[in-house]
Protein backbone atom coordinates (compact mmCIF):
# COMPACT_ATOMS: atom_id res chain seq x y z
CA UNK A 1 0.00 0.00 0.00
CA UNK A 2 1.03 3.68 -0.70
CA UNK A 3 3.20 5.01 1.93
CA UNK A 4 3.53 8.57 3.67
CA UNK A 5 3.13 10.89 1.17
CA UNK A 6 4.82 14.64 1.19
CA UNK A 7 4.37 17.59 -0.73
CA UNK A 8 6.41 19.57 -2.10
CA UNK A 9 9.38 17.27 -2.37
CA UNK A 10 11.61 20.75 -2.88
CA UNK A 11 10.57 24.37 -1.88
CA UNK A 12 12.50 27.13 -2.56
CA UNK A 13 11.33 30.72 -0.83
CA UNK A 14 12.43 34.03 -0.07
CA UNK A 15 13.30 34.97 3.36
CA UNK A 16 9.90 36.80 5.14
CA UNK A 17 7.57 34.86 2.77
CA UNK A 18 4.89 31.80 4.51
CA UNK A 19 5.40 28.47 3.08
CA UNK A 20 3.31 25.18 4.24
CA UNK A 21 3.89 21.81 3.93
CA UNK A 22 1.83 18.83 3.37
CA UNK A 23 1.69 15.18 4.38
CA UNK A 24 -0.60 12.37 3.90
CA UNK A 25 -0.38 9.86 6.33
CA UNK A 26 -0.79 5.93 5.50
CA UNK A 27 -4.49 4.90 5.56
CA UNK A 28 -5.73 4.30 8.82
CA UNK A 29 -2.84 5.51 11.13
CA UNK A 30 -4.43 8.04 13.46
CA UNK A 31 -1.23 9.36 14.77
CA UNK A 32 0.85 11.98 12.60
CA UNK A 33 4.51 13.38 13.46
CA UNK A 34 6.26 16.05 11.82
CA UNK A 35 10.09 16.28 12.83
CA UNK A 36 12.92 18.45 11.07
CA UNK A 37 16.26 17.41 9.85
CA UNK A 38 19.57 20.21 9.69
CA UNK A 39 22.25 19.69 8.08
CA UNK A 40 24.65 18.35 10.88
CA UNK A 41 21.69 17.80 13.70
CA UNK A 42 19.85 14.93 13.78
CA UNK A 43 15.98 15.02 13.46
CA UNK A 44 14.29 17.19 15.84
CA UNK A 45 10.61 16.72 16.93
CA UNK A 46 8.40 19.19 16.31
CA UNK A 47 4.42 18.83 17.18
CA UNK A 48 2.37 15.31 16.82
CA UNK A 49 -1.08 14.58 16.34
CA UNK A 50 -3.74 11.77 17.88
CA UNK A 51 -6.75 12.02 15.78
CA UNK A 52 -7.18 16.40 15.04
CA UNK A 53 -5.40 16.84 18.31
CA UNK A 54 -1.97 18.11 18.67
CA UNK A 55 -1.22 17.03 22.61
CA UNK A 56 2.49 17.83 22.32
CA UNK A 57 3.75 21.22 20.32
CA UNK A 58 6.55 21.30 22.17
CA UNK A 59 9.38 21.00 19.43
CA UNK A 60 7.70 23.95 17.72
CA UNK A 61 10.38 26.21 17.83
CA UNK A 62 8.82 29.40 17.38
CA UNK A 63 5.19 31.06 17.39
CA UNK A 64 5.95 31.18 13.44
CA UNK A 65 5.40 27.43 13.52
CA UNK A 66 1.67 26.24 12.91
CA UNK A 67 0.40 22.84 12.40
CA UNK A 68 -3.01 21.61 11.75
CA UNK A 69 -4.68 18.11 11.19
CA UNK A 70 -8.35 17.71 9.33
CA UNK A 71 -10.37 14.76 8.92
CA UNK A 72 -7.99 12.68 11.26
CA UNK A 73 -5.59 12.49 7.82
CA UNK A 74 -4.25 15.21 6.25
CA UNK A 75 -1.88 17.27 7.93
CA UNK A 76 -0.64 20.60 6.70
CA UNK A 77 2.98 22.30 8.35
CA UNK A 78 3.09 26.06 8.02
CA UNK A 79 6.07 28.79 8.39
CA UNK A 80 5.08 32.39 8.72
CA UNK A 81 7.91 34.99 7.58
CA UNK A 82 10.54 32.28 6.66
CA UNK A 83 14.18 32.78 7.89
CA UNK A 84 17.28 31.36 7.06
CA UNK A 85 17.57 28.99 9.65
CA UNK A 86 14.03 27.46 9.03
CA UNK A 87 16.18 25.86 5.64
CA UNK A 88 16.26 21.98 6.81
CA UNK A 89 14.52 18.75 5.44
CA UNK A 90 10.76 18.47 7.17
CA UNK A 91 9.80 15.00 7.23
CA UNK A 92 5.98 13.62 8.68
CA UNK A 93 5.69 10.51 10.07
CA UNK A 94 2.65 8.40 11.19
CA UNK A 95 1.86 5.08 12.80
CA UNK A 96 -1.28 2.97 13.41
CA UNK A 97 -1.82 4.46 16.93
CA UNK A 98 -0.05 5.83 19.93
CA UNK A 99 1.94 4.45 23.40
CA UNK A 100 3.21 1.50 23.60
CA UNK A 101 4.81 -0.65 20.55
CA UNK A 102 3.83 1.27 17.50
CA UNK A 103 6.30 2.17 15.14
CA UNK A 104 6.66 5.46 13.20
CA UNK A 105 6.51 5.25 9.07
CA UNK A 106 8.54 8.31 7.56
CA UNK A 107 8.19 9.82 3.95
CA UNK A 108 10.18 11.48 1.98
CA UNK A 109 10.62 14.98 3.36
CA UNK A 110 10.33 18.27 1.98
CA UNK A 111 13.41 20.11 1.48
CA UNK A 112 12.91 23.51 2.24
CA UNK A 113 15.50 26.53 0.87
CA UNK A 114 15.25 29.73 2.23
CA UNK A 115 17.06 32.47 0.26
CA UNK B 1 16.31 14.97 29.19
CA UNK B 2 16.10 12.27 26.85
CA UNK B 3 19.49 11.93 24.68
CA UNK B 4 21.15 9.67 22.01
CA UNK B 5 25.00 9.55 20.95
CA UNK B 6 26.12 7.07 17.93
CA UNK B 7 29.20 6.48 17.50
CA UNK B 8 31.83 6.30 15.22
CA UNK B 9 30.08 9.06 12.96
CA UNK B 10 31.30 7.59 10.17
CA UNK B 11 32.51 3.94 8.98
CA UNK B 12 34.10 2.61 6.14
CA UNK B 13 33.97 -1.24 5.32
CA UNK B 14 35.04 -3.24 2.88
CA UNK B 15 32.71 -5.77 1.36
CA UNK B 16 32.81 -8.84 3.54
CA UNK B 17 34.20 -6.78 6.48
CA UNK B 18 31.84 -7.51 9.41
CA UNK B 19 31.12 -4.74 12.25
CA UNK B 20 29.26 -3.04 14.71
CA UNK B 21 27.63 0.68 15.25
CA UNK B 22 26.79 1.89 18.88
CA UNK B 23 24.05 3.75 20.55
CA UNK B 24 24.41 4.52 24.22
CA UNK B 25 20.94 6.24 25.08
CA UNK B 26 19.76 7.73 28.36
CA UNK B 27 16.04 8.24 29.02
CA UNK B 28 13.08 8.50 31.57
CA UNK B 29 11.32 5.03 31.21
CA UNK B 30 12.36 3.31 28.29
CA UNK B 31 9.06 2.20 26.32
CA UNK B 32 11.56 1.14 23.18
CA UNK B 33 14.50 1.85 21.14
CA UNK B 34 14.05 2.29 17.25
CA UNK B 35 16.91 1.32 14.37
CA UNK B 36 16.01 3.13 10.72
CA UNK B 37 17.58 3.73 7.89
CA UNK B 38 18.42 6.39 5.43
CA UNK B 39 19.54 6.73 2.39
CA UNK B 40 20.42 9.99 0.79
CA UNK B 41 17.06 12.51 -0.54
CA UNK B 42 14.98 9.45 1.29
CA UNK B 43 13.03 9.82 4.73
CA UNK B 44 14.31 7.12 7.25
CA UNK B 45 13.47 3.56 7.05
CA UNK B 46 11.91 1.66 9.52
CA UNK B 47 14.86 -1.65 10.99
CA UNK B 48 14.38 -2.58 14.02
CA UNK B 49 12.66 -2.27 17.04
CA UNK B 50 13.81 -3.34 20.51
CA UNK B 51 11.38 -3.13 24.11
CA UNK B 52 13.49 -5.10 26.97
CA UNK B 53 17.19 -5.10 27.46
CA UNK B 54 18.30 -8.77 26.31
CA UNK B 55 16.27 -8.52 23.55
CA UNK B 56 17.57 -9.08 19.84
CA UNK B 57 15.91 -9.05 16.12
CA UNK B 58 17.86 -10.21 13.09
CA UNK B 59 17.50 -8.55 9.46
CA UNK B 60 19.28 -10.21 6.82
CA UNK B 61 22.73 -8.95 7.61
CA UNK B 62 21.75 -6.67 10.05
CA UNK B 63 21.31 -7.84 14.09
CA UNK B 64 20.39 -5.33 17.01
CA UNK B 65 20.79 -5.97 20.30
CA UNK B 66 19.83 -3.99 23.63
CA UNK B 67 21.23 -3.72 27.23
CA UNK B 68 20.22 -0.99 30.16
CA UNK B 69 22.61 1.67 28.66
CA UNK B 70 23.11 1.21 25.01
CA UNK B 71 22.06 -1.06 21.76
CA UNK B 72 24.34 -2.49 18.93
CA UNK B 73 23.84 -2.30 15.20
CA UNK B 74 26.03 -5.45 14.38
CA UNK B 75 26.31 -6.06 10.41
CA UNK B 76 27.61 -9.31 9.25
CA UNK B 77 29.92 -9.43 6.29
CA UNK B 78 28.16 -6.10 4.32
CA UNK B 79 27.42 -5.83 0.62
CA UNK B 80 27.73 -2.53 -0.87
CA UNK B 81 23.68 -2.00 -0.77
CA UNK B 82 24.39 -1.95 2.79
CA UNK B 83 25.63 1.66 2.29
CA UNK B 84 23.75 4.31 4.17
CA UNK B 85 23.15 6.37 7.43
CA UNK B 86 22.06 4.44 10.37
CA UNK B 87 19.54 6.32 12.96
CA UNK B 88 19.06 5.49 16.13
CA UNK B 89 15.91 6.61 18.05
CA UNK B 90 14.31 6.35 21.53
CA UNK B 91 11.05 6.42 22.87
CA UNK B 92 10.64 7.27 26.56
CA UNK B 93 7.45 9.13 28.85
CA UNK B 94 6.10 10.85 25.55
CA UNK B 95 5.15 9.62 21.92
CA UNK B 96 8.21 11.47 20.36
CA UNK B 97 11.42 9.59 19.20
CA UNK B 98 14.52 10.98 20.05
CA UNK B 99 17.20 10.62 17.50
CA UNK B 100 21.18 10.27 17.34
CA UNK B 101 23.23 12.10 15.04
CA UNK B 102 23.56 9.21 12.66
CA UNK B 103 26.61 7.08 11.92
CA UNK B 104 27.20 7.19 7.86
CA UNK B 105 28.42 4.03 6.67
CA UNK B 106 30.14 3.06 3.49
CA UNK B 107 31.07 -0.74 2.00
CA UNK B 108 33.55 -0.33 0.03
CA UNK B 109 33.36 -3.36 -2.87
Amino acid sequence: GAGVSQSPSNKVTEKGKDVELRCDPISGHTALYWYRQSLGQGLEFLIYFQGNSAPDKSGLPSDRFSAERTGGSVSTLTIQRTQQEDSAVYLCASSLAWGVKNIQYFGAGTRLSVL
Amino acid sequence: EDQVTQSPEALRLQEGESSSLNCSYTVSGLRGLFWYRQDPGKGPEFLFTLYSAGEEKEKERLKATLTKKESFLHITAPKPEDSATYLCAVQGGSEKLVFGKGTKLTVNP
